[in-house]
């Protein structure tokens, strides 16, 4: 979890808003992953991007869905008009380079759990 | 279709003990397995993890097995310590030769007695 900076850790919106989450990755870091961890469940992968480009969005609902990493600043990810099913825990994770078995595995942060009321 | 499983979702182990967390999985084309622990409230943690090409790793205290043949997977946690408890995964790579596109299993829970 070291250096992966995510916010806020809980987010409480109602049905209809929008939730927007934040995530610094570690310094010297430009690849960055977000993933939903239901209650009881392992991650499931939404979206890999790297700075100004989503290298892998394939994990990401087609809807309401959509995730930045802009030049300067932290990645975003953005759910727009919350539903109650979309409330769980979201994770991100950085590297320095893209990802593959030959590089070292992924830290995270911790989280941020957004609750849809 | 693609799985990763744990055979015991509640694990109770006396302290000082050791701990073994097993696994299977079904995606024959996985090159890559890792095992995170995740505590209450935090994010997972990275233990270890092992390719397809060995059949066993050693960290600290923590030692993977890999058995290709069955689809097996299993961490070994020796002298468990109360800081060892814990939610633990296994994950499976979906496409051979990527790392962030994995296949998580449900999890075990990791019970340390005194």
């Amino acid at each position: 979890n070291a250096g992966v900076m995510q916010n806020p850790r809980h987010l409480v919106r109602r049905r209809g808003q929008e939730a927007r989450l934040r995530c610094s990755p570690m310094k010297g870091h430009s690849h960055v992953y977000w993933y939903r961890q239901l209650p009881e469940e392992g991650l499931k992968f939404m979206v890999y991007l790297q700075k100004e480009n989503i290298i892998d969005e394939s994990g990401m609902p087609k809807e309401r869905f959509s995730a930045e990493f802009p030049k300067e600043g932290p990645s975003i990810l953005r759910i727009q008009q919350v539903v109650r099913g979309d409330s769980a825990a979201y994770f991100c994770a950085s590297s320095p380079m893209g990802q593959g078995t030959n590089n070292s595995p992924l830290h995270f942060g911790n989280g941020t759990r957004l609750t849809v009321t | 279709g693609e799985s990763v499983g744990l055979h015991l979702p509640t694990l109770s182990v006396q302290e000082g003990d050791n701990s073994i967390i097993n696994c299977a999985y079904s995606n024959s084309a996985s090159d890559y397995f890792i095992w995170y622990k995740q505590e209450s409230g935090k994010g997972p943690q990275f233990i270890i993890d092992i390719r397809s090409n060995m059949d066993k790793r050693q960290g600290q205290r923590v030692t993977v097995l890999l058995n290709k043949t069955v689809k097996h997977l299993s961490l070994q946690i020796a002298a468990t310590q109360p800081g060892d408890s814990a939610v633990y995964f296994c994950a499976e790579n979906k496409y051979p030769g990527s790392n962030y596109q994995l296949i998580w299993g449900a999890g075990t829970k990791l019970i340390i007695k005194p």
